[in-house]
């Protein structure tokens, strides 16, 4: 297991809403990203967060928004939530400039 | 973009047997990286293979990179139960920053 949590662990919530999703760094590690990963599907890049400032993006609308905070932790915040947004979201964490990515256990979100 | 594709997408065998499953990318890496992941919870990270090289181990994982062919291969010999995931390749976009995976092969390995 790596040193990366994430919470909750599942959330369900209805259509509109809005919905944050959180996740702690593995100790040592200055950058976050985060995935969707709908059912069936391999995980799809959301941003990455790295000098609390994104760092990259992936092709997701602008109501998918994120913070990273001093102690290299971050939020998902997604608005409006839509039915499609049901999935499990998954955070990785990285020191800036290697290749391995270390995920958590993800959330899953239930959108009704 | 870059993307890994599985291939074959499930795979059941017995205990005891090899697992080989393949991935398939559309253009120059630096790396390429295998994940397993058990029943929808996170991905664990097995190995890493760097374009320059062909072939690297790690316990009973295999792992080859035919950059001339853009595919890679896992094997994982005398399989076990407790194998039993899916299994999902990854490249890095060009900026280095995202992972971009395939849609997985799930392996099932029954005692």
């Amino acid at each position: 297991e790596t040193g990366v949590t994430q919470s909750p662990t599942h959330l369900i919530k209805t259509r509109g809403q809005q919905v944050t999703l959180r996740c702690s760094s593995q100790s040592g590690h200055n950058t976050v990203s985060w995935y969707q990963q709908a059912l069936g599907q391999g995980p799809q890049f959301i941003f990455q967060y790295y000098r609390e400032e994104e760092n990259g993006r992936g092709n997701f609308p602008p109501r998918f928004s994120g913070l990273q905070f001093p102690n290299y932790s971050s939020e998902l915040n997604v608005n409006a939530l839509e039915l499609d947004d049901s999935a499990l979201y998954l955070c990785a964490s990285s020191l800036y400039g290697t290749d391995t990515q270390y995920f958590g256990p993800g959330t899953r979100l239930t959108v009704l | 973009s870059q993307q890994g594709e599985e291939d074959p997408q499930a795979l059941s065998i017995q205990e005891g047997e090899n697992a080989t499953m393949n991935c398939s990318y559309k253009t120059s890496i630096n790396n390429l990286q295998w994940y397993r992941q058990n029943s929808g919870r996170g991905l664990v990270h097995l190995i890493l293979i760097r374009s320059n090289e062909r072939e690297k181990h790690s316990g009973r994982l295999r792992v080859t990179l035919d950059t001339s062919k853009k595919s890679s291969s896992l094997l994982i010999t005398a399989s076990r139960a407790a194998d039993t995931a899916s299994y999902f390749c990854a490249t890095e976009d060009q900026a280095g920053t995202a992972l971009i995976f395939g849609k997985g092969t799930t392996l099932s390995v029954s005692s």
